[in-house]
């Protein structure tokens, strides 16, 4: 079985610039989660998407958003990128069932200058 | 809000050596998770607990639920050099699933 697959691994933007990263989570995995990881803040929770609706948010600005489309593959979108997004963005999916634990991608490195 | 307490920031030990990480909460969790995260990866799971009191194995990793449900440790017996990563626990609680992260201890390993 495939694990979640993120692409691009790796993106350079600059700053005022948007961003569009993409998540397919495990086969039959309905929930979709959003992280972003940076040394001094560790995982912080961005939002969570099941059956294309979003379910939870965290405390980011209104430039941070996503979607998620009916094969259960989402995107996450940054607007106006500032320096202080630069981290990894790490995408989760589960079977929301319960306590299904999060499974993870590998997450992509975004460095925006 | 939920927190989840994990201390130290990193821990030191020698190739050999078990050691104990602990997860401690002020709440109450459902279930607890324990994952590592190897350097350019996302974090994978290691143990997953469901049941107050429950002690699980993965190979060397012992995971067990606080009784209390507000903690929750994890071991790692006669460890090695690919033991190497950043280890966070996590919970689960409420109806809506929602989970929270530990800000993880980072393990190194002298050979």
């Amino acid at each position: 079985k495939a694990g979640v697959t993120q692409t691009p691994r790796y993106l350079i933007k600059t700053r005022g610039q948007q961003v569009t990263l993409s998540c397919s989570p495990i086969s039959g995995h309905r929930s979709v989660s959003w992280y972003q990881q940076t040394p001094g803040q560790g995982l912080q929770f961005l939002f969570e998407y099941f059956s294309e609706t979003q379910r939870n948010k965290g405390n980011f600005p209104g430039r941070f958003s996503g979607r998620q489309f009916s094969n259960s593959r989402s995107e996450m979108n940054v607007s106006t990128l500032e320096l202080g997004d630069s981290a990894l963005y790490l995408c989760a999916s589960s079977q929301r069932t319960g306590n299904s634990p999060l499974h993870f991608g590998n997450g992509t490195r975004l460095t925006v200058t | 809000g939920q927190q989840l307490n994990q201390s130290p920031q990193s821990m030191f030990i020698q190739e050999g050596e078990d050691v104990s990480m602990n997860c401690t909460s002020s709440s109450i969790f459902n279930t607890w998770l324990w994952y590592k995260q190897d350097p350019g990866e996302g974090p994978v799971l290691l143990i997953a607990l469901y049941k107050a009191g429950e002690l699980t194995s993965n190979g060397r990793l012992t995971a067990q639920f606080g009784i209390t449900r507000k903690d929750s440790f994890l071991n790692i017996s006669a460890s090695i050099p690919s033991d190497v990563g950043i280890y966070f626990c996590a919970g689960i609680t409420g109806a809506n699933s929602k989970l929270t992260f530990g800000k993880g201890i980072t393990l190194s390993v002298r050979p």
